[in-house]
């Protein structure tokens, strides 16, 4: 099984300031189609999780974009340019490359 | 607008069964592969498993910590995913969520129901 690992588990980050979260897959992410099935989620207090992020970088429609996704095989990077209230939260990277697997979760909170 | 409505959750004593169902709006719901996650009160996202649309084989994939206890299934006339829960253990108490996949992404949640297995 791919295990995902996120870090750091928690990121307390002063408004406007930027963020960022690192995820490391044991093993590469590339699938045989070529893709790289990483997506990243948030989870704000009391909500589901929502998808920001797929494929690395391609941002969902309606995202702002101060969220950014980055990295390739093993190591990948969600970065918040400038952190805002309503990003406050829980993030989560997920693979799909084989079976499916989250990261652990990093919190956002806000200094 | 999509929308993923799960039901079935509540109160059960460990070994006993519950099923999930989750009925789908909004989209074309036999196309899509459909997956159940859930999370543990205060704990992180934990995949559960998946079923594929009858076109790619209708088989389903289950995580290591319940197979052979749950097994999911799709009635796409009712627009309905199913999860049947049995032999039931206090650490599947959780919050479980219907998510359909998109292209390796979950692009729709449900709001998600509450199984607790306590006795």
């Amino acid at each position: 099984d791919i295990v995902m690992t996120q870090t750091p588990l928690s990121s307390p980050v002063a408004l406007g300031q930027p963020a960022s979260i690192s995820c490391r897959s044991s093993q590469s992410l590339v699938h045989s189609d070529g893709n790289t099935y990483l997506s990243w989620l948030q989870q704000r207090p009391g909500q589901p999780p929502r998808v920001l992020i797929y494929k690395i970088s391609n941002r969902i429609s309606g995202v702002p974009d101060r969220f950014s996704g980055s990295g390739a095989g093993t190591d990948f990077t969600l970065k918040i340019s400038r952190v805002e209230a309503e990003d406050v939260g829980v993030y989560y990277c997920m693979q799909a490359t084989l079976g499916l697997t989250f990261g652990g979760g990093t919190k956002v909170e806000i200094k | 607008e999509v929308q993923l409505v799960e039901s079935g959750g509540g109160l059960v004593k460990p070994g006993g069964s519950l099923r999930l169902s989750c009925a789908a709006s909004g989209f074309t719901f036999s196309n899509r592969w459909m997956s159940w996650v859930r999370q543990a009160p205060g704990k992180g996202l934990e995949w559960v498993g998946r079923i594929k649309r009858n076109a790619d084989g209708g088989t389903t994939d289950l995580a290591a910590p319940v197979k052979g206890r749950f097994t999911i299934s799709r009635d796409d006339s009712k627009n309905t995913l199913y999860l049947q829960m049995n032999s039931l253990k206090t650490e599947d108490t959780a919050v479980y969520y219907c998510t359909s996949e998109y292209y390796g992404h979950l692009d729709s949640w449900g709001q998600g129901t509450l199984a607790t297995v306590s006795s």
